[in-house]
């Protein structure tokens, strides 16, 4: 079974410059989730999708931050305009979504590494 | 919301020795408590899971306990390994889910 895909792997930006990026789940996992882990914490959710609508984003900074997932599948996360407090590493996890998240296993992709300059 | 604490933030032990993780939480409304393994360049991986209404479960190396009444549930390896190097991380799952800020292990050949 394929994993998590994230792309791109790494991305170096200027401050104020805008960036998004992609994941693609798990086929079949309805639950598709964005986390930012900044250097030495742990994972924080930014917002959890179920299919295409949004679960939770109480978390996402929304003056500069927005996330789709359009056919309840892909979905994008991007930033406009980028701050140097946004260098992390953005994290999408995907899992069934049969029990509404509650006792759910989420499972990772790799991880999108983002400096901003 | 949500806070979970996790000690300690480093962790060194001697293979073969047993290494123990704990973690606090504050909502008394988290009910579900995974563990995961992040190691270097990868996201985090699920290795063992315990939902609110079981004290103990175990998985051959692996075994957490948790204990509701005072909000704590920790990580217990035994017989540890190099390749159980990594950074472990807990959570609290009342909805959604928090993570504590992660234990680097490192066990010494």
């Amino acid at each position: 079974e394929a994993g998590v895909a994230q792309s791109p792997r790494y991305k170096i930006i200027e401050k104020r410059q805008s960036v998004a990026f992609w994941c693609n789940p798990i086929s079949g996992h309805a639950t598709l989730y964005w986390y930012q882990q900044i250097l030495g914490q742990g994972p924080k959710l930014l917002i959890q999708f179920q299919n295409n609508g949004v679960v939770d984003d109480s978390q996402l900074p929304k003056d500069r931050f927005s996330a789709e997932r359009l056919k309840g599948v892909d979905s994008t996360l991007k930033i406009q305009p980028a701050k140097l407090e946004d260098s992390a590493v953005y994290l999408c996890a995907s899992s069934l979504g049969s029990s509404g998240g509650a006792y759910e296993t989420q499972y990772f992709g790799p991880g999108t590494r983002l400096l901003v300059l | 919301g949500e806070n979970v604490e996790q000690h300690p933030s480093t962790l060194s032990v001697q293979e073969g020795d047993s290494a123990v993780i704990k973690c606090t939480y504050s909502d008394s409304a988290s009910n579900y408590f995974p563990w995961y393994k992040q190691e270097l360049g990868k996201g985090p991986q699920l290795i063992i899971d315990i939902r609110s209404n079981v004290g103990e479960k175990k998985d051959q190396r692996i075994a957490v306990t948790l204990n509701k009444t005072a909000k704590h549930f920790s990580l217990h390896i035994t017989e540890t390994q190099p390749e159980d190097s990594a950074v472990y991380f807990c959570a609290a799952v009342g909805g959604k889910s928090t993570f504590g800020d992660g234990t680097t292990l490192t066990v010494k050949p």
